[in-house]
Order: structure tokens, then C-alpha cells, then sequence
């Protein structure tokens, strides 16, 4: 059974510029999370989807956007890239939602702003 | 608010010691879920355990133990007979109902080193 995939894996952008990440869950998992995690501020939770809708939002700027397919696989959009975006971004997929749901976490895609 | 706290942020051992890895939660939720991660250089978040606010067992995996304790908010992770490939950042993290529903809150993380 594959696992959590994102891509890309790595991604070098210029401030201002805009950025979608993307992840594809686990078969049959329909809950996707998204993460990001620097050396400052560990990991810190951005969204959650499920079917194709928002459930819970994190304290990011708007300039962080997500959305959901109706096959699971979800993205996420960073606008006017800012340098203190450059972080580990971490999807994970739940079969379902729910508190007590196991997350497995994808590789991460790497985004460096300069 | 919830909050994990792993005050440990960086431990060294020699193989075979065995490493005990703290974990501290707050949270007002009665219902609540906590999670221990391995995170290898490769990046992902490993899934270790969960365990539940009504199950105060502790639980034996292999080489892996982890001491849940109610009346003083800790979860505790040993590691018994370390070995190099342990290596790595433990994650400690709390998940409840309410209004933070999905939401993986975690602790800042404890970098373990297991010397040959």
C-alpha cells in the first residue's frame, strides 16, 4: 500500500511569487492535513480537509490556502511568498475524521524562499 | 489552549543504555488522544503509538515502552537497549475534541543520538 505522497520534494522560490504544494493520501483515506515545520516554531498546524471542505483552520495569514479533490488528493497555496515561509511543509493523511484518527505523514516537500 | 511540552531537547546516549524521552500535556478536554512520532533525516513523521485519556495501561512494543500517567499529564516513552537507527527526533503530540477537532498539537521535540 503507497503511503503519503507529495510533491515536489523540493522547491526554491523568490519572495513575492506564489507556490501550490500537493499530496496525495493513502488509498482510501479521506482526511488531509497540512503542517509546517521550521526550526523556530516546530510543527505547527495549518488546515484540515475533508470531503472537499475545510474542517479546521490553523493561525496562518490568509495568504495560505488550501483545498481538497474529490479523490482525496489535496493542495496547498502559499501567496507573496515571504522569507520566514522557507519551511518543511508535511501532509498527512486519516482514514477518516476524528480526534483519535491515526495520521500518516507523507516525506515533506522542502520550500526555500530567497 | 492545549500544550505539549518535551523538555528535553537533545539527549546523547551510547548503544544498549537505555533513554527515557519526557512528555507533559495540558489540555481542559476530558476526551483526549496522544500520539508519539519518530522523525528520521529522511523527513516524515513515523507513527509510534496512540493512546487514549481512558486507557492509563502502559504498553510494551518490542524494545518501546510508553508510561501513561494521568494525575501528573505525562506520557512518557522509554527506549530500552538503544540502538543507532533509534537516532532521530521524537515528536510527542495531543489531539482532543472541541473546537481544535483534527488538530495535531505538538511538542517542540527531543533530538535522540545513540553513539556506536
Amino acid at each position: 500500500k503507497a503511503g503519503v505522497t507529495q510533491t515536489p520534494r523540493y522547491l526554491i522560490k523568490t519572495r513575492g511569487q506564489q507556490v501550490t504544494l500537493s499530496c496525495s493520501p493513502i488509498s482510501g483515506h479521506r482526511s488531509v492535513s497540512w503542517y509546517q515545520q521550521t526550526p523556530g516554531q516546530g510543527l505547527q498546524f495549518l488546515f484540515e480537509y475533508f470531503s472537499e471542505t475545510q474542517r479546521n483552520k490553523g493561525n496562518f495569514p490568509g495568504r495560505f490556502s488550501g483545498r481538497q479533490f474529490s479523490n482525496s488528493r489535496s493542495e496547498m497555496n502559499v501567496s507573496t511568498l515571504e522569507l520566514g515561509d522557507s519551511a518543511l511543509y508535511l501532509c498527512a493523511s486519516s482514514l477518516r475524521l476524528g480526534p483519535s484518527q491515526e495520521a500518516f505523514f507523507g516525506q515533506g516537500t522542502r520550500l526555500t524562499v530567497v | 489552549a492545549q500544550k505539549v511540552t518535551q523538555a528535553q531537547t537533545e539527549i546523547s546516549v551510547v548503544e544498549k543504555e537505555d533513554v527515557t524521552l519526557d512528555c507533559v500535556y495540558e489540555t481542559r478536554d476530558t476526551t483526549y488522544y496522544l500520539f508519539w512520532y519518530k522523525q528520521p533525516p529522511s523527513g516524515e513523521l513515523v507513527f509510534l503509538i496512540r493512546r487514549n485519556s481512558f486507557d492509563e495501561q502502559n504498553e510494551i512494543s518490542g524494545r518501546y515502552s510508553w508510561n501513561f500517567q494521568k494525575s501528573t499529564s505525562s506520557f512518557n516513552f522509554t527506549i530500552t537497549a538503544s540502538q543507532v537507527v533509534d537516532s532521530a527526533v521524537y515528536f510527542c503530540a495531543l489531539r482532543s475534541g472541541g473546537t481544535s477537532y483534527g488538530k495535531l498539537t505538538f511538542g517542540q521535540g527531543t533530538i535522540l543520538t545513540v553513539h556506536p
